[in-house]
């Protein structure tokens, strides 16, 4: 799997959005991009996914450069129970242990007041 | 999305005991993962377990310090051997699955080694 690069920490102000951005230069083809985060003392949930086209959900959005050697996670409008460690993960789409998470060390989000 | 609950939800052991650790799914699936998670650090994958076959480990990790059972669809244990203050982590089980093939995680248990 592609290795991944995020900031160790960022602040978000409550109400604004929260744009976490991830480098992952090495990407392949057919390799997609996750994120998923951990609420502190919680096991990781997982957010959104995409391999080329921006996505969206209820939770946030994913825009992926058209090189695919990067991508944002956008919270559009952060509260204090956004506050987490953000995880970009880079993997195959298949069954198998062959698309195993290897999760990186994250990007610490502070949301304040 | 799958429901998993994991038991104990921490437990404080002596160091040379063993800590069997469970994890139910509320739906079958074929395969489910332990992940261990030192204090302040990511994730790491312990091992792959699929129903009706041997885990399959990480580099690092071996089947006499960390057994799993796997005895059907919705139930997996995961045995902390021998332990020492090192062992002292959040173990958490996963499994996949949803409309994206994404994973699931429970909600861990928290091991303290003296």
């Amino acid at each position: 799997d592609a290795k991944t690069t995020q900031p160790p920490s960022m602040d978000c102000a409550e109400g604004r959005a929260a744009n976490l951005p991830c480098n992952h230069s090495t990407i392949s083809g057919n390799e997609y991009v996750y994120w998923y985060r951990q609420i502190h003392s919680q096991g990781p949930q997982y957010i959104i996914h995409g391999l080329k086209n921006n996505e969206t959900n209820e939770m946030a959005s994913l825009i992926i450069t058209e090189d695919r050697k990067s991508s944002t996670l956008i919270l559009p409008h952060a509260t204090l129970r956004d506050t987490a460690v953000y995880y970009c993960i880079v993997r195959v789409q298949v069954t198998g242990t062959a698309s195993k998470l290897t999760f990186g060390t994250g990007t610490r989000l502070q949301v304040t007041l | 999305s799958a429901v998993i609950s994991q038991k104990p939800s921490r437990d404080i052991c002596q160091r040379g005991t063993s800590l069997t650790i469970q994890c139910q799914v509320d739906s079958q699936v074929t395969m489910m993962f332990w992940y261990r998670q030192q204090p302040g650090q990511s994730l790491t994958l312990i091992a792959t377990a699929n129903q009706g076959s041997e885990a399959t480990y990480e580099s690092g990790f071996v089947i006499d310090k960390f057994p799993i059972s796997r005895p059907n669809l919705t139930f997996s244990t995961l045995t902390v051997s021998n332990m020492s203050p090192e062992d002292s982590s959040i173990y958490l089980c996963s499994v996949r699955g949803g409309t994206y093939n994404e994973q699931f995680f429970g909600p861990g248990t928290r091991l303290t080694v003296l």
